[in-house]
Order: C-alpha cells, then structure tokens, then sequence
C-alpha cells in the first residue's frame, strides 16, 4: 500500500520558537494533502487542506499565521508552527489523498511538546 | 456538510466474543465510507472502505462492514476478536462527488479493548 512519511517523529522546542513538521509521499503523488491534529483520547480536527501549487485552506478557527503550510510539490507538504506556545502542543497527524484509491494514507503522526 | 456519530466511545469484550461498533453518518450527497484503526501513538490505519458496488466489505484481518444507506449506518462486526485488536476504531465519511477534495469527517472514535 501507500505510505506517508512523517519526519520528525516527535520534538520538544521551547515556547516562542517555531519547528517545521515534512509530510511525504513516498510512493504516489499526491495533490492534495490534509493535516490533523488529534488531542489525547480524541478524534482527529482538521487543521487545512493543502493542496499542491495553491494557497492552504484552513478550517474554521485555525490561525494560517501560525500554522504555516506549503505544498511545494506533489509529494512534500510542510506545516510550520510559528512561534509556539505550550498550547500547541500536541499530536500531529498528516495523510495524502490518492486519486486511484479515493483513500486518505496517513502518516504517522509527530507529537510536539512545547516548554 | 457530513457528520459521523459513533455512539460507543468504548466497547470492552472478551477475547474470541464478537463484536459490533457502531456507525451513523448524515450527509445530503452520495458518500464514501469508511473505517480506520489507530494503535497508541501511531497514525490511522484503513481498516477497510466502501465507494460502491457489494455493500458488504471486508478486510484482511476479520473485520467487516455493511453499507445501510436506508439507515445511513456503516456498523463494523468481527466474529471473533483477538488481543491485539485493540485500539481506537475511526469511522469518516467523505463526498463521493470529490466535493471539498475529498475531506474526511470523522467520529469521534471508539475504543475498543478486548480482555483475556
């Protein structure tokens, strides 16, 4: 099957410091890639949808100026977290969307930590 | 706009018993279906879809889903589970037209354990 990179795995950075989170696609190209973030003992949120030479959507209530995404090419999208706080913390998740399957192929995830 | 209610938040059952996990959805347009697995600290696994055709799908591992589009459900069974099918189960619906790129709804998870 497919299979989404996620690097790096997990970071811990201090608050006001900004840590950038890859997204790939290893073996398929992706147009459109999603990211999630998922707090303990939850479901996912959608944080934006990514989609390849195009500005990101984001969801309702997600600051595009903090979280910052480029999907430069069909198998790299990036999400920076601009000037984090400890509330940011958190599980991210990204997945990209193949036009063969109709699925989402989901990375695996980079927990943040934030002092 | 979808919504996806998984009304179990947690279901515990004994090794080899059956078990069902719930799944309703709403949604105005023709949906895709379906159901993810994800083990502790470990992105989503699918678990098995359905876009169209049988609407009984199964997975390589023991799990099925039947697509009820009167009852707008989409319940997930295994006869007989094991230990390490424990996890959190997902269901997500998307449109089936492409609408919104495809973006996935999801509930809000289910546990499952199963017990020695």
């Amino acid at each position: 099957g497919a299979v989404v990179s996620q690097h790096p795995s997990w970071v811990i950075c201090k608050s006001g410091t900004s840590v950038k989170i890859e997204c790939r696609s290893l073996d398929f190209q992706a147009t459109t890639m999603f990211w999630y973030r998922q707090f303990p003992k939850q479901s996912l949120m959608l944080m934006a949808t990514s989609n390849e030479g195009s500005k990101a959507t984001y969801e309702q209530g997600v600051e595009k100026d903090k979280f910052l995404i480029n999907h430069a090419s069909l198998t790299l999208s990036t999400l920076t977290v601009t000037s984090a706080h400890p509330e940011d913390s958190s599980f991210y998740i990204c997945s990209a969307h193949s036009g063969y399957t109709y699925e989402q192929y989901f990375g695996p995830g980079t927990r943040l930590t934030v002092t | 706009a979808q919504s996806v209610t998984q009304l179990d938040s947690q279901v515990p059952v004994f090794e080899e018993a059956p078990v069902e996990l719930r799944c309703n959805y709403s949604s105005s347009v023709s949906v895709y279906l379906f159901w993810y697995v994800q083990y502790p600290n470990q992105g989503l696994q699918l678990l098995l879809k359905y876009l169209s055709g049988s609407t009984l799908v199964e997975s390589i591992n023991g799990f099925e889903a039947e697509f009820n589009k009167s009852q707008t459900s989409f319940h997930l069974r295994k006869p007989s589970v094991h230990i390490s099918d424990t996890a959190e189960y997902f269901c997500a619906v998307s449109e089936a037209s492409g609408g919104s790129n495809y973006k996935l709804t999801f509930g809000k998870g289910t546990l499952l354990t199963v017990n020695p």
